[in-house]
């Protein structure tokens, strides 16, 4: 099956950092969603990006299908950035979406 | 609008017992889906539905059954609950191939 794979596995900031993390895929996709776990454990959906390139406020995301990668980014980050950031795609018309292992990310003041 | 909503929040079970979680979506979606979540890990499918009437299997369906008797519930069920079926478990719905929105999570304890 298709394999995801997120680096780094684990990011400690300082509050007002930028950070990139990184999602690799193994197989062509026509999904691919990131995702916000909270410290509370909801899992909130940040962007749907199969291609091309998203912002929403101080977040954006990329994502180059051809070869095979996804970027989210977080500026200036804020404590209540902290959690786990999970990257999940879909193989073509097979209707399930296959997470990676996530980022733990930890934002202190 | 609720969103997706999930019932119970938590459940401890003995080995042996069963039970069924329920998920609810007031959003109109064709396709939900049951995910389960274990320590340091991502989540794992387990069972979906593309539709009323419909399941399918996940990744890790073993153990479990499904059942989509209306649009807006998904029901999954644990007939003979193991100690290696203590997870959190997620459902979440979508329209097909776009973004899934996920309920809050049921913490499933089986001793």
């Amino acid at each position: 099956g298709i394999q995801v794979e997120q680096s780094p596995p684990d990011l400690i900031l300082q509050e007002g950092a930028n950070s990139t993390l990184r999602c690799n895929f193994s197989d062509s996709v026509n999904n691919l969603q990131w995702f916000h776990q909270n410290p509370w454990g909801q899992l909130i959906n940040l962007f749907y990006i199969p291609s091309g390139t998203k912002q929403n406020g101080r977040l954006s995301a990329t994502t180059v299908a051809t070869e095979r990668y996804s970027l989210l980014y977080i500026s200036s980050s804020q404590t209540t950035d902290s959690g786990v950031y999970f990257c999940a795609v879909e193989r073509y018309n097979t209707d399930k979406l296959i997470f990676g292992t996530g980022t733990r990310l930890q934002v202190f003041p | 609008n609720a969103g997706v909503t999930q019932t119970p929040k938590f459940r401890v079970l003995k080995t042996g017992q069963s039970m069924t979680l329920l998920c609810a979506q007031d959003m109109n979606h064709e396709y939900m889906y049951w995910y389960r979540q274990d320590p340091g890990m991502g989540l794992r499918l387990i069972h979906y539905s593309v539709g009323e009437g419909t399941t399918a299997k996940g990744e890790v369906p073993d153990g479990y059954n499904v059942s989509r008797l209306k649009k807006q519930n998904f029901l999954l069920g644990l007939e003979s609950a193991a100690p290696s079926q203590t997870s959190v478990y997620f459902c979440a719905s979508s329209i097909q191939g776009y973004e899934q929105y996920f309920g809050p999570g049921t913490r499933l304890t089986v001793t």
